[in-house]
């Protein structure tokens, strides 16, 4: 299986809000509710930003949400600040056997 | 936390095997992974086994050459990595499900690098 598709880059002045689409199949982001978001900085570990495609861990601002509909699910950043420059994946459960598929990333640039 | 350690500079067609120790919460609950990403490339998931260790599932580009084990004694989850290719250097990073979740990495380590060249 491909790759979910993610716009290579997305950008946002402070305080504005940005949504990072996510693009999959009927085999994985239409099949399953359990798309889940990463935050990842330069050199630095993933963090998980959204799960089960609705879902903030505790931890979270509630800046961050997330939705689907169909094949597609979205990031959603709302009042942006520098710290969100960042690189941010999609994952998708696929099922037993792939178990989960990721996005191509997404580079966050804020203005 | 997790913790991975035994990368390094391995040529191609050899072996390489990868430990990642867990603390600070019930290990043998989990269904633990290894995720991988290439130099200035995307995250890419590589294997699972469950949280008993009677089953574990491969992404395609590596299955017959890397096995994915446990010990929950030790709260330690491994990959053995056999055959390697160029196209395997990465930095590989373990990842926990946590328990009663699907396809959530909520814990990750902070990865050890391979590089695959002669």
């Amino acid at each position: 299986q491909s790759a979910l598709t993610q716009p290579r880059s997305v950008s946002g002045s402070p305080g504005q809000s940005v949504t990072i689409s996510c693009t999959g199949t009927s085999n994985d982001v239409g099949a399953f509710n359990y798309v889940s978001w990463y935050q990842q900085h330069p050199g630095k570990a993933p963090k998980i930003l959204i799960s089960d495609v609705s879902q903030r861990p505790s931890g979270v601002p509630d800046r961050f949400s997330g939705s689907k509909s169909g094949t597609t699910a979205s990031l959603t950043i709302s009042g942006l600040q520098a710290e969100d420059e960042a690189d941010y994946y999609c994952c998708s459960y696929a099922g037993t056997y792939m178990y989960a598929i990721f996005g191509g990333g997404t580079k966050l640039t804020v203005l | 936390q997790l913790v991975e350690s035994g990368g390094g500079v391995v040529q191609p067609g050899g072996s390489l095997r990868l430990s990642c120790e867990a603390s600070g919460f019930t290990f043998s609950d989990c269904p633990m992974h290894w995720v991988r990403q290439a130099p200035g490339k995307g995250l890419e998931w590589v294997a699972v086994i469950s949280y008993e260790g009677s089953n574990e599932y491969y992404a395609d580009s590596v299955k017959g050459r890397f096995t994915i084990s446990r010990d929950n004694a030790k709260n330690t989850v491994y990959v053995q990595m056999n055959s390697l290719r160029p196209e395997d250097t990465a930095v590989y990073f373990c990842a926990r499900t946590a328990p009663r979740s699907v396809g959530v990495f909520d814990v990750w380590g902070q990865g050890t690098m391979v590089t695959v060249s002669s």
